[in-house]
């Protein structure tokens, strides 16, 4: 069963850093591609950055661009999500999701995590 | 960048037909998800590739894909499929995931 456990949220003040942790089991973590997608209160669902299996291919929602930053360690099953310049809009629950390549070969998240929220505020 | 509509509400009756629509440019030349998430919980994914269930998704869920509409499609509607519904596909143009804005499904 794949589980995936968010970690590393809760309050940061405007302009200031958090770092989210996302530990995999139940599947082999170094021959998947995560993403992290966000959800402020009573909206929908945000994509926010994606990984390749090997770390190599990084994707960002141009509204994070610049100042988070993805990545993995294919040794601890871990991936994070490094999150600078934080700003009000960024609160949100963030989940941490196992993507899977679809029939044409791109990706959508398969699995997911039950969400670390991150409220920035001063 | 690529744009996906939802209707933001649908109310159906127990035991009706429930159809949840994704408007997209040309969306039938692309690769549909659809995700349940019910109240105070992650989503779930129950269709992929336009068509497919996961396993342990009832056969109830079922999608289609063609020209500018993709539709999610819940018979026998019950109680427990009150939730929001959200269609995803991937943006070629930007190498970006897009959600719709997702619908409600109320269960009157």
């Amino acid at each position: 069963e794949v589980q995936l456990w968010e970690s590393g949220g809760g309050l940061a003040q405007p302009g200031g850093s958090l770092r989210l942790s996302c530990t995999a089991s139940g599947f082999t973590f170094s021959s998947s591609a995560m993403s992290w997608v966000r959800q402020a209160p009573g909206k929908g669902l945000e994509w926010v950055s994606g990984i390749s299996s090997s770390g190599d291919n990084i994707y960002y929602a141009d509204s994070v661009k610049g100042r988070f930053t993805i990545s993995r360690d294919n040794s601890k099953n871990t991936q994070y999500l490094q999150m600078t310049s934080l700003r009000a809009e960024d609160t949100a629950k963030y989940y941490c999701a196992k993507d899977k390549e679809d029939i044409l070969g791109t990706i959508f998240p398969e699995s997911w995590g039950r969400g670390m929220l991150v409220t920035v505020s001063s | 960048s690529y744009v996906l509509t939802q209707p933001p509400s649908l109310s159906v009756a127990p035991g009706q037909t429930a159809r949840v629509t994704c408007g997209g440019n040309n969306i039938g030349r692309k690769s549909v998800q659809w995700y349940q998430q019910k109240s105070g919980q992650a989503p779930v994914l129950v269709v992929y590739d336009d068509t497919d269930r996961p396993s342990g998704i009832p056969v109830r869920f079922s999608g289609s894909n063609s020209g500018n509409t993709a539709t999610l499609t819940i018979t026998g509607v019950e109680a427990g499929d009150e939730a929001d519904y959200y269609c995803q596909v991937w943006d070629l143009n930007t190498d970006h995931v897009v959600f719709g804005g997702g619908t409600k499904l109320t269960v009157l």
